[in-house]
């Protein structure tokens, strides 16, 4: 499996402020994704990114922002936090791109944000 | 936009017993993923269906793709302890290989 890993894993911020999430592959892939996970929700996408700088609106954007400078880093932000953001965001890979018949995706362990 | 509706929302089992949990969709889809989820963790993808009326298996784990393409079940045998957790269903959506995601059915085991 490519390695993904999400950093930090656990946050509290107060809010107004402004924060970045972090994810991390090493294996190239272009599909990355940012998603949220609430009880009874399971899992919605906010953003993801299809390239480098090439990203594109999920189900539940507003008040996030992403950047992908680098086919390994995708950023999640979080211009101005609000309690309603308090939530476990995980990030994914996509593995199409290793050949047509691989639908798998992987995701991180999550992070667990807490807005105060 | 999609609605993917999975039920139950929770359940009980008694350990040994086989349990079912199931999803539809108000669209076709040509994809449809089981993944599971353990307490701290991301999901992990436990079956995929490619075809209408397919029928997968893995390990104690078995999924039918629905003949109208708009609706999957998973089956659990011989429940365990290890089997407690969330599971999810989730279809794809070609531009952006997008998932979307049911609302999970959490399985807790009676001890």
């Amino acid at each position: 499996d490519a390695g993904i890993t999400q950093s930090p894993r656990h946050k509290v911020t107060e809010t107004g402020t402004p924060v970045t999430l972090r994810c991390h592959q090493t294996e190239n892939h272009r599909y990355m994704y940012w998603y949220r996970q609430d009880p009874g929700h399971g899992l919605r996408l906010i953003h993801y990114s299809y390239g480098v700088k090439d990203t594109d609106k999920g189900e539940v954007s507003d008040g996030y922002s992403v950047s992908r400078s680098k086919t390994e880093d995708f950023l999640l932000t979080l211009e101005s936090a609000t309690s309603s953001q308090t939530s476990v965001y995980f990030c994914a890979i996509n593995h199409r791109d290793r050949g047509k018949d691989d639908y798998g995706y992987t995701f991180g362990s999550g992070t667990r944000l807490t807005v105060v | 936009g999609q609605q993917l509706n999975q039920s139950p929302q929770s359940m009980f089992i008694q350990e040994g017993e086989d349990v079912s949990m199931n999803c539809t969709s108000s669209s076709i889809f040509n994809t449809w993923l089981w993944y599971k989820q353990d307490p701290g963790e991301g999901p992990v993808l436990l079956i995929a269906l490619y075809k209408a009326g397919e029928l997968t298996s893995n390990g104690r784990l078995t999924a039918q793709f629905g003949i109208t393409r708009k609706d999957s079940f998973l089956n659990i045998s011989a429940s365990i302890p290890s089997d407690v957790g969330i599971y999810f269903c989730a279809l794809i959506k070609a531009a952006g290989n997008k998932l979307t995601f049911g609302g999970g059915t959490r399985v807790l085991v009676k001890p």
